[in-house]
């Protein structure tokens, strides 16, 4: 069974740009969820969707959004990057709400 | 404010010891709570996870001790390895899941 996929792995990008990142959840999984990852805050909830539907979001300014398209691959977008965006962006998928997640191995985003 | 705090930051012990790690919580309406593992480079993975209805969870070496009352969680890792080095997470969840801080534990041959 393959797991939660997440693409690509590394990314630079330039202070001001805009970047897209992707997931693809375990097949059947219908949550899925983001985080961001930095040694100095941890595990940072950024919003969760299930069927489509943006269910929660974390405390993050409305640069970073997300979608999730009908087949549960899930998208999230940062704009107008910054340097305190250097991050590992992790994506988890679950069958439902409040059930163990799956995470992929994440997206290290460097801004420079 | 932290939903989840967790101690201690990070731990050191030698092989064959129990590395016990804490995690609190103040909301009662949290009724998942899991514990992660996660390896340089990689992504959390699902280690354990137990509900508020039983007091204790073991799986294989780890073990899971949830006090209700004292809203207090702990993993316990019996029989350490050098392979259980590694960062720990604990998280709770009700609809929506809150991360504690991490632990690093070393454990030396």
């Amino acid at each position: 069974k393959a797991g939660v996929t997440q693409t690509p792995r590394y990314l630079i990008k330039t202070r001001g740009q805009q970047v897209t990142l992707s997931c693809s959840p375990i097949s059947g999984h219908r949550s899925v969820s983001w985080y961001q990852q930095t040694p100095g805050q941890g595990l940072q909830f950024l919003f969760e969707y299930f069927s489509e539907t943006q269910r929660n979001k974390g405390n993050f300014p409305g640069r970073f959004s997300g979608r999730q398209f009908s087949n549960s691959r899930s998208e999230m977008n940062v704009s107008t990057l910054e340097l305190g965006d250097s991050a590992l962006y992790l994506c988890a998928s679950s069958p439902t709400q409040n059930y163990g997640y799956t995470f992929g191995s994440g997206t290290r985003l460097t801004v420079v | 404010q932290q939903q989840v705090k967790q101690s201690p930051q990070s731990l050191i012990v030698q092989k064959g010891g129990i590395p016990i790690i804490n995690c609190a919580y103040e909301n009662t309406a949290f009724d998942y709570f899991p514990w992660y593992q996660q390896f340089p480079g990689k992504g959390p993975a699902l280690l354990i996870a137990i509900r508020p209805d039983v007091s204790e969870k073991k799986e294989g070496r780890f073990t899971i001790s949830f006090n209700k009352s004292a809203k207090q969680f702990s993993l316990h890792i019996m029989d350490s390895q050098p392979g259980d080095s590694a960062t720990y997470f604990c998280a709770a969840s009700e609809d929506q899941f809150y991360f504690g801080t991490g632990t690093s534990l070393t454990v030396i041959p």
